[in-house]
């Protein structure tokens, strides 16, 4: 069975720095590419950030361009999110979700999710 | 980036009453693979969102067969035959076609009339 559990979420001060961490059970981790989401409080969803399974390359919305960097651990099932410079705009709760191998369809997997709250 | 249009954005429905949720892209999701990457989730209210359909029209284990998808090019509805009470939340359509960014339409609030 599959389950992404994030931690790491909490409050910050603006222009802080945050980690988030997404343990990845249930599948083998390495073979798929994995995203971050997030979701500010009321509003709608909207995609952060894309590894490829290997880790060798990467993409970002331009809304975290340069403050936030996507990285992982395949001999850990380990995803990572690091956020600088951060934002009031930031806050939401921020979701680990399982991608493709290339061959299958992503998007079937999201984990609980985490909440970040940049405020002073 | 490729702006998803939903409507309506509210949508009041009766129990046992049909609902249609209308998903449109600002360009064709046609890729050229030939697949049409467009996806429906639901979201329950403080729970995380759920992949009802991908690929347009194909339904993810254990979603009831009222749900269906439909439509080609920039045109595609989710149709509920009989909505029932575990179906309130919220729908978006996502583009997986043209990316990076993966976009999302605003989202569909579905609630009991």
């Amino acid at each position: 069975q599959v389950h992404l559990v994030e931690s790491g979420g909490g409050v910050v001060q603006p222009g802080g720095s945050l980690t988030l961490s997404c343990a990845a059970s249930g599948f083998t981790f390495g073979r798929y590419g994995m995203h971050w989401f997030r979701q500010a409080p009321g509003k709608g969803l909207e995609w952060v950030a894309f590894i490829w399974s290997l880790g060798d390359g990467h993409f970002y919305a331009d809304s975290v361009k340069g403050r936030f960097t996507i990285s992982r651990d395949n001999s850990r099932n380990t995803l990572w999110l690091q956020m600088n410079s951060l934002k009031p705009e930031d806050t939401a709760v921020y979701y680990c979700v399982k991608g493709s191998t290339g061959t299958t369809d992503p998007f079937d997997y999201w984990g609980q999710g985490i909440l970040v709250t940049v405020s002073s | 980036d490729v702006v998803m249009t939903q409507s309506p954005l509210s949508l009041p429905v009766t129990l046992g009453q049909p609902a249609s949720i209308s998903c449109r892209s600002s360009q064709s999701l046609v890729h050229s693979d030939g697949n049409t990457y467009l996806n429906w989730f639901h979201q329950r209210p403080g729970q995380s969102p759920r992949r009802l359909i991908y690929k347009v029209s194909n339904r993810d284990s254990g979603v009831p067969d009222r749900f269906s998808g439909s439509g080609s090019g920039t045109d595609f509805t989710l149709k509920i035959s009989r909505v029932e009470a575990e179906d309130v939340g919220v729908y978006y359509c996502m583009q997986g076609t043209h990316w990076p960014p993966w976009t999302f339409g605003q989202g569909t609030k579905v609630e009991i009339k």
